[in-house]
């Protein structure tokens, strides 16, 4: 079975500051990595994904990622927030197998951009 | 491109009264199909999943149903709504590459 662990409800930052979002993941077989932003009373958007190759995946809107196999995370980053940024923000993993695609999601992140 | 429907947007029902979600995906064919629920402040739940016409799993016991009449399309019933049922539903469609792409949510309210 697989689980997801956003480490923080709730992150408030400033403009212009860096952010980091942690996700931790638990799995027995191999996962794809993704992260969605969902904007209020919106659907989920995909962000990024990490489906192989290098560990540092780099996404939509100014956002990137960092795949530690050794630590099972899956952190975003993005350096410099702006107050559309703020949304909350899902880490997902897919285990790797035939059949449909599965994906567990955590319980989301808020982030909140201040001016 | 694909794009992926859903409605109605809003929806404001009485417990004991019946529910029709409707979601349609443009684009694409034989996707694979889910629909998840969303409650206030909380995390997604899988509720069904489809592979194709008329093949449903259910992920969670509950007093919803779902129905795959076409290939693209993806329809959540209930015949007797709960206050518990209350939340944001979103349907999403995948295909091979694994990640899934989610339509606009349906938001409803039952009073």
């Amino acid at each position: 079975a697989q689980s997801v662990t956003q480490l923080d409800s709730q992150v408030p930052v400033f403009e212009e500051a860096p952010v980091e979002l942690r996700c931790n993941y638990s799995s027995s077989v191999s996962v794809y990595l993704f992260w969605y932003v969902q904007y209020p009373n919106q659907g989920l958007q995909l962000l990024l994904k990490y489906l192989s190759g290098s560990t540092l995946v780099k996404g939509i809107n100014g956002f990137e990622a960092e795949f530690n196999k050794s630590q099972t995370s899956f952190h975003l980053r993005k350096p410099s927030v702006h107050i559309s940024d703020t949304a909350e923000y899902f880490c997902a993993v897919s285990p790797i197998s035939g059949g449909y695609n599965k994906l567990i999601f955590g319980a989301g992140t808020r982030l909140a951009v201040h001016p | 491109s694909q794009t992926i429907h859903q409605w109605p947007a809003t929806l404001v029902q009485p417990v004991g009264s019946p529910l029709s979600l409707e979601c349609t995906v443009e684009g694409t064919s034989n996707p694979n199909l889910y629909w998840y629920r969303q409650a206030a402040g909380r995390g997604l739940q899988l509720l069904f999943y489809s592979v194709g016409i008329g093949q449903i799993s259910s992920e969670v016991p509950q007093n919803l149903s779902a129905s795959r009449p076409q290939d693209r399309q993806f329809i959540l019933s209930s015949k007797k709504l709960l206050l518990s049922d209350s939340g944001f539903y979103l349907c999403a469609w995948s295909k091979v590459s694994y990640e899934q792409y989610f339509g606009p949510g349906t938001r409803l309210t039952v009073t």
